[in-house]
């Protein structure tokens, strides 16, 4: 069974700065690791997601860096705004077919400032 | 109307009541999940369905139960609910294996607080 790591647990940026979180996992890498985005009051939406035979995936201005031998992966937000306020979560596969059975990580919130 | 719909959004009871929270969904999809978020623990994975005939225990199903009763649709029950079980609950959705890529569709979310 997967165990996931996220820091920080919050995060304070001014627009045009380049959040990151990042996530360490415990097990073998298969399957996608995504990340999700949730607004108050809403679900989590996925954001983005990367194969861990990748290093890096990029989707506008939101970019995945995967480091399959150290088991750690983190989320880049470049030229962040306001919009992007909220709370990210990263998860990591929990078994080998886990096709949407995730373990996910603890959170981070996010706060982009004008 | 969203893709995954659960009933109801909040609510409130007492401890040692029945509870049940609903979801349906107009995906099509053949697998449905329901997740737990707490404030500092992320999401976790309750009970999950790949098919109407299938169940199967997550990562933290005692005291609760699920029913299938058909494709688009999948309850989550509390027996005898506790305050520990107040949380924020979350029905989801996946497209089958082959065809999997990371996605799952939230709900909205049912807020319940067990007083």
């Amino acid at each position: 069974q997967q165990q996931v790591k996220q820091s920080p647990q919050s995060l304070i940026v001014q627009k045009g700065g380049i959040p990151i979180i990042n996530c360490a996992y415990e097990n073998t890498a298969f399957d996608y690791f995504p990340w999700y985005q949730q607004f108050p009051g809403k679900g989590p939406a996925l954001l983005i997601a990367i194969r861990p035979d990748v290093s890096e995936k990029k989707e506008g201005r939101f970019t995945i860096s995967f480091n399959k031998s150290a088991k750690q992966f983190s989320l880049h937000i470049m030229d962040s705004q306001p919009g992007d306020s909220a709370t990210y979560f990263c998860a990591a596969p929990r078994t080998t077919d886990s096709w949407g059975k995730f373990q996910f990580g603890a959170g981070t919130q996010v706060v982009v400032t004008p | 109307d969203a893709d995954v719909t659960q009933t109801p959004r909040n609510r409130i009871t007492k401890t040692g009541k029945r509870i049940m929270l609903e979801c349906s969904q107009t995906k099509g999809h053949d697998r449905m999940y329901w997740y737990r978020q707490d404030p500092g623990l992320g999401l976790r994975l309750i009970y999950y369905s790949f098919d109407v005939k299938d169940i199967n225990k997550g990562e933290i199903s005692d005291g609760y139960s699920v029913s299938r009763q058909a494709q688009a649709k999948f309850s989550l029950s509390l027996e005898s609910a506790i305050p520990n079980q107040t949380a924020l609950y979350f029905c989801a959705t996946s497209e089958p294996g082959p065809s999997f890529t990371g996605e799952l569709f939230f709900g909205e979310g049912s807020r319940l607080t067990v007083l």
